[in-house]
């Protein structure tokens, strides 16, 4: 199976700030069709999951521009280029290049300093 | 609006089976699989099995495999996930979640399953 290693555990980071969260994946990504299925999900205390980037890089509908995705291959990030209050929750990546055995990060933990 | 609600909390004793069920609404459900993830207290997120909603394939995680059947009904919306031989260890939230082909994309809001006796 796909291993994905996000670092750090957890960022505590003051409001306005920005705020980076790395995944690596112990396998390219990259699926014969070009794209690269890395997802980042953001999950707030006592809610589902809720997918902000697909595709690496993809921001879904209605997220806010302040998130991006970037990476390549086996080496991705996630920004917020200003932290605001609603951010706090734990952050996942998620490959989906092994659709038929998807695998998770074991998440971040962003907090407000 | 993609939708996928599930079915209420579940207090099981050790050694019994838990059935969740996962109705969707608001696309065409037979375009997608569901797949069903466990997020144990204090463990990641985990895969447990996904069905094609269209044609009723399954695939298993070989950690699950021996203990866990994903079925659907097609009339009604709905995916089925039931976890025998319970154990302590398997309390945990279950997660139906949709599949678009890579990955995952809507998640329902979540099943409490407590194996306790």
């Amino acid at each position: 199976d796909v291993v994905l290693t996000q670092s750090p555990l957890s960022l505590s980071v003051t409001l306005g700030q920005p705020a980076s969260i790395s995944c690596r994946s112990s396998q390219s990504l990259v699926y014969s069709d070009g794209n690269t299925y890395l997802n980042w999900f953001h999950q707030r205390p006592g809610q589902s999951p809720r997918r902000l980037i697909y595709n690496f890089s993809n921001r879904d509908s209605g997220v806010p521009d302040r998130f991006s995705g970037s990476g390549s291959g086996t080496e991705f990030t996630l920004k917020i280029s200003r932290v605001e209050a609603e951010d706090v929750g734990v952050y996942y990546c998620m490959q989906g290049k092994y659709w038929g055995s998807l695998t998770f990060g074991g998440g971040t933990k962003v907090e407000i300093k | 609006q993609v939708q996928l609600v599930q079915s209420g909390a579940e207090v099981k004793k050790p050694g019994a089976s838990v059935k969740v069920s996962c109705k969707t609404s608001g696309y065409t459900s037979t375009n997608y699989a569901i797949y069903w993830v466990r997020q144990a207290p204090g463990q990641r997120l985990e895969w447990m099995g996904w069905i094609h909603a269209g044609n009723g394939n399954t695939k298993y995680s070989q950690k699950f495999q021996d203990r866990v059947t994903i079925t659907r009904d097609t009339s009604a919306s709905t995916a089925y996930m039931q976890l025998r031989s319970l154990r302590s260890e398997d309390t945990a939230l279950y997660y139906c979640a949709r599949g678009p082909g890579s990955g995952i994309d809507f998640w329902g809001q979540g099943t409490l399953v407590t194996v306790s006796s």
